[in-house]
């Protein structure tokens, strides 16, 4: 249960677009259709932004979406707006009924 | 609205045992899987284990198989986790988390605050 990879930090512009990747092995995001990405503000519990790869829930604004390749899945923010400032972190089912985080992107809206 | 409430948390030190609940409402707790999350101060998320609806199933990372043990009570809409021989390396937030959808999903769509961990001698 190795974590999976993510670049530590992201940044962009007010409505700018910015893909944070998070990258694991044939074991994990590669073997599964199961990534999930949250939102950290500080202070505060995740919250879940994206499931499945690329499912929304609902209030998730649709500036969030999510993707996979391979063995990298990436969240892609459109429309960068201040309040998206937050750590983000990706998770991926990991078989045997276990799953694995990556290490944390910490997003700056510039 | 679904709530989820942590409690438990505290200083203990090295070696030692500390039982954490989190308690549910809002939802029909009963049919739906639960997890524990924690996090390192200034560090990232790290899953910790998962029950199953029931209580029949349970899986651990494993940084704390052997040593962490879920359970639930239904009855009190209560999901628990025992820690024993805990080590520095176990001082964190833990987080509970609701799983919807199939337990694979990692959908984890509503969190507690978390209750801090401290091991400390």
């Amino acid at each position: 249960q190795s974590a999976l990879t993510q670049p530590p930090s992201a940044s962009g512009s007010p409505g700018q677009s910015v893909t944070i990747s998070c990258t694991g092995t044939s074991s994990d995001v590669g073997d599964y259709n199961y990534v999930s990405w949250y939102q950290q503000r500080p202070g505060e519990a995740p919250k879940l932004m994206i499931y499945e790869v690329n499912k929304r829930p609902s209030g998730v604004p649709d500036r969030f979406s999510g993707s996979k390749s391979g063995n990298t899945a990436s969240l892609t923010v459109s429309g960068l707006q201040t309040e998206d400032e937050a750590d983000y972190y990706c998770n991926s089912y990991a078989g045997s009924n276990t799953f694995v985080f990556g290490g944390g992107t910490k997003l700056t809206v510039l | 609205q679904v709530q989820l409430v942590e409690s438990g948390g505290g200083v203990v030190q090295p070696g030692g045992s500390l039982r954490l609940s989190c308690a549910a409402s809002g939802f029909t707790f009963s049919t739906y899987a639960m997890h524990w999350v924690r996090q390192a101060p200034g560090k990232g998320l790290e899953w910790v284990s998962v029950i199953s609806y029931d209580g029949s199933n349970k899986y651990y990372g494993d940084s704390v198989k052997g040593r962490f043990t879920m359970s639930r009570d239904n009855s009190k809409n209560t999901v628990y986790l025992q820690m024993n021989s805990l080590g520095a390396e176990d001082t964190a937030i833990y987080y509970c988390a609701k799983n919807s959808g199939v337990l694979r999903s990692g959908k984890f769509d509503f969190w507690g605050q978390g209750t801090l961990v401290t091991v400390s001698s």
